[in-house]
């Protein structure tokens, strides 16, 4: 079945550091990938997508990029700041529309 | 943009009770929700599949006659946690569908005492 693997965490940076989260997938077909974000007692919130090989998906300096060789959708940032600590989910869409989560990877970011 | 609210967003009840939340879509009409359990410091577990107007689909593991769903709007979803125990304490998720995407609520926190 269909399933995403996430780089555990957690991860602690300082400002301005550069953040990369791994994702890698197994899916049949053509799945829509997607990084979700939460901060602390709240639900997810979307952060970006991409629905096809080579798509590049980016928000808030978050970028992600669809890789169907290496089946992977790793989430990168360039300058973290503080408000980016949360907990990020890569989540994997099948066909039925049901999305499959990694485990999360919280982020902490110091001042 | 998608907004889903849930309601309450913190509930405390007794052992043996049940407890109803809410999942409303409220800018857009949405034929199908889904409701997810988290665990602390964990992912999102499916739980069930809502579809307005039918029987709600449950994943595999999860009991239908504890967890009720109703979907009797485009825009309302109701979970149903019935004879709820301590065991059942979680933080409860709705999404709606739109398209490809979910649009997430801000969850319910339940904890059975």
């Amino acid at each position: 079945g269909d399933s995403v693997t996430q780089m555990e965490g957690p991860v602690t940076l300082s400002e301005e550091a550069f953040l990369t989260i791994n994702c890698t997938y197994t899916a049949t077909g053509y799945p829509s990938l997607f990084w979700y974000v939460q901060y602390p007692g709240e639900g997810l919130q979307l952060l970006l997508k991409a629905t096809k090989a080579d798509d590049k998906g980016s928000n808030k300096g978050f970028e992600a990029t669809y890789r169907k060789e290496t089946t992977s959708f790793h989430l990168e940032k360039g300058s973290v700041q503080v408000s980016d600590s949360a907990v990020y989910f890569c989540a994997l869409g099948s066909n039925d529309y049901k999305l499959s989560f990694g485990a999360g990877t919280t982020v902490t970011v110091r001042a | 943009g998608a907004v889903v609210s849930q309601h309450p967003s913190r509930v405390i009840c007794k052992s043996g009770t049940s407890v109803k939340i809410e999942c409303r879509s409220l800018d857009f009409q949405a034929t199908t929700m889904f409701w997810y359990r988290q665990f602390p410091k964990q992912s999102l577990m499916l739980m069930a599949t809502s579809n307005e107007g039918s029987k709600a689909t449950y994943e595999q593991g999860v009991e239908k006659d504890k967890f009720l769903i109703n979907h009797a709007s485009l825009t309302l979803s109701t979970l149903t946690v019935t004879s709820a125990h301590p065991e059942d304490s979680s933080f409860y998720i709705c999404s709606a569908k739109v398209g490809y995407e979910q649009y997430f609520g801000p969850g319910t926190r339940l904890t059975v005492t």
